[in-house]
């Protein structure tokens, strides 16, 4: 089935400092990728949707200058959290829909910031 | 308004015994599609189930089945023969329209612990 590759799984890092997270769709295009937020204990939330070879739509609240989103190429999406915080701990996990409508979104495995 | 209501922030169920899992949504668009995931504590979601707005017949898979009452707007998941594998987080999610590229909104998630 596809399949979806995040990387890291999980980064710490200080604070100010800048960490990238990278989503590959392993064995689909995806045109467009969905970049979700997920706090303990709660549901995920949506961050942004990006698109190959345009920019990315961020959600209401969503600030687009903290969290950098690059959609290089049909496979690889990438979210940079930029000068980051301890209230950017969080738990990121990306996502790609394949094909027809009624196929399910494919996720990442997630990365689990810890910034210090 | 909530487009994903989920009322049962946690469950318990007896191994062995059949659960059901509520989830309530909201759209006016006629063409939708629902859909169930599970996380368990390691984060990674998985795919379970789906229910389009028109299916004429709940969907199936396995042991987990779809009550889905379209007057109703309910999608209530079904978990038969529970198993302590089971126990995880399980969130409701819905994508409006027929384009397999808009996104999912999701509901709170209920977590279910399966006692043995």
């Amino acid at each position: 089935g596809a399949v979806v590759s995040q990387h890291p799984s999980w980064v710490i890092c200080k604070s100010g400092t800048s960490v990238k997270i990278e989503c590959r769709s392993l064995d689909f295009q995806a045109t467009t990728m969905f970049w979700y937020r997920q706090f303990p204990k709660q549901s995920l939330m949506l961050m942004a949707t990006s698109n190959e070879g345009s920019k990315a739509t961020y959600e209401q609240g969503v600030e687009k200058d903290k969290f950098l989103i690059n959609h290089a190429s049909l496979t690889l999406s990438t979210l940079t959290v930029t000068s980051a915080h301890p209230e950017d701990s969080s738990f990121y996990i990306c996502s790609a829909p394949q094909g027809l409508y009624n196929s399910p979104l494919h996720f990442g495995n997630g990365t689990r910031l810890t910034v210090t | 308004a909530q487009k994903i209501t989920q009322t049962q922030p946690g469950m318990f169920v007896q191994e062995k015994e059949a659960v059901t899992l509520d989830c309530t949504y909201d759209t006016s668009d006629p063409s939708y599609g629902l859909f169930w995931y599970k996380q368990p504590s390691s984060g990674e979601m998985i795919f379970l189930i789906y229910q389009g707005s028109y299916d004429q017949q709940n969907a199936t898979e396995g042991r987990y089945s779809l009550n889905f009452q379209k007057a109703r707007k309910s999608a209530n998941l079904v978990i038969s023969a529970s198993q302590l594998g089971d126990s995880a987080m399980y969130f409701c999610a819905m994508r409006e329209g027929n384009n397999a590229g808009n996104m999912l909104t999701f509901g709170g998630g209920t977590r279910l612990m399966v006692k043995p």
